[in-house]
């Protein structure tokens, strides 16, 4: 079974520009998450989606964050503009569903914003 | 308010020792659930364990233990017989609740071994 896979691994862009970080959860996994860490400080949730729906967005930081989960399988994390405090690496992790300890993350992404 | 707790920033432990990372919890659910993942210089997020808080018995997995006294709130991660690749970042994680929700983490604790 194929894993979380993040794209791209790293990215480095320009402050005001846009970046998209994309998510493919385990296939079947109705549940995918976004988390960051930032400055080798703790990991912070950031959103969580049941197939396209938002469950929970309680951690996005602000509106230049916009994540989405067009048809419940992929997901994309777009910053939009990117400004230097949100360096840092971008984790997605997945999960089949309730009653589950299964959260399965990817690689992570780390953006760095110069 | 802080729900994991990790009091240790960074640990050195000798290779073949067994080493123990400290997790405390804070929740008012019945129903939750720990994790510990541990992350590498190659920045994965790797699942270890899980504990349920109606577990009976506390989870092992290889040569990890979790030392869960729900009275204490405790979840502490026992690693026998370090080994040099035992060295990275490990989070202690809490989901509250039975479904999907998400899971938060603590502040992570480094551990590094010694040859």
């Amino acid at each position: 079974e194929a894993g979380v896979t993040q794209f791209p691994s790293h990215s480095v862009i320009e402050k005001g520009q846009t970046v998209t970080l994309r998510c493919d959860p385990i296939s079947g996994h109705d549940n995918l998450y976004w988390y960051r860490r930032v400055m080798g400080k703790e990991i912070k949730f950031l959103l969580h989606f049941v197939k396209e729906s938002k469950q929970d967005e309680s951690g996005m930081p602000n509106n230049r964050f916009l994540a989405e989960r067009t048809g419940g399988t992929y997901s994309t994390l777009k910053v939009q503009p990117a400004e230097l405090e949100d360096s840092g690496v971008y984790f997605c992790a997945s999960s089949p569903g309730p009653r589950t300890n299964g959260y399965t993350f990817g690689s992570g992404t780390r953006l760095t914003v110069v | 308010a802080q729900k994991i707790t990790q009091t240790q920033p960074g640990m050195f432990v000798q290779e073949k020792e067994a080493v123990t990372l400290d997790c405390t919890y804070d929740t008012s659910d019945p129903s939750y659930g720990l994790f510990w993942y541990k992350q590498p210089s190659s920045g994965e997020m790797i699942f270890l364990i899980y504990q349920g808080s109606y577990d009976q018995q506390n989870a092992t997995e290889g040569r990890y233990s979790l030392n869960f006294q729900k009275a204490r709130k405790s979840a502490n991660l026992v690693i026998s017989a370090s080994q040099l690749g035992d060295s990275a970042m490990y989070f202690c994680a809490m989901r509250e609740g039975w479904g999907a929700s998400k899971i938060i983490f603590g502040s992570g604790t480094r551990l590094s071994i010694r040859p």
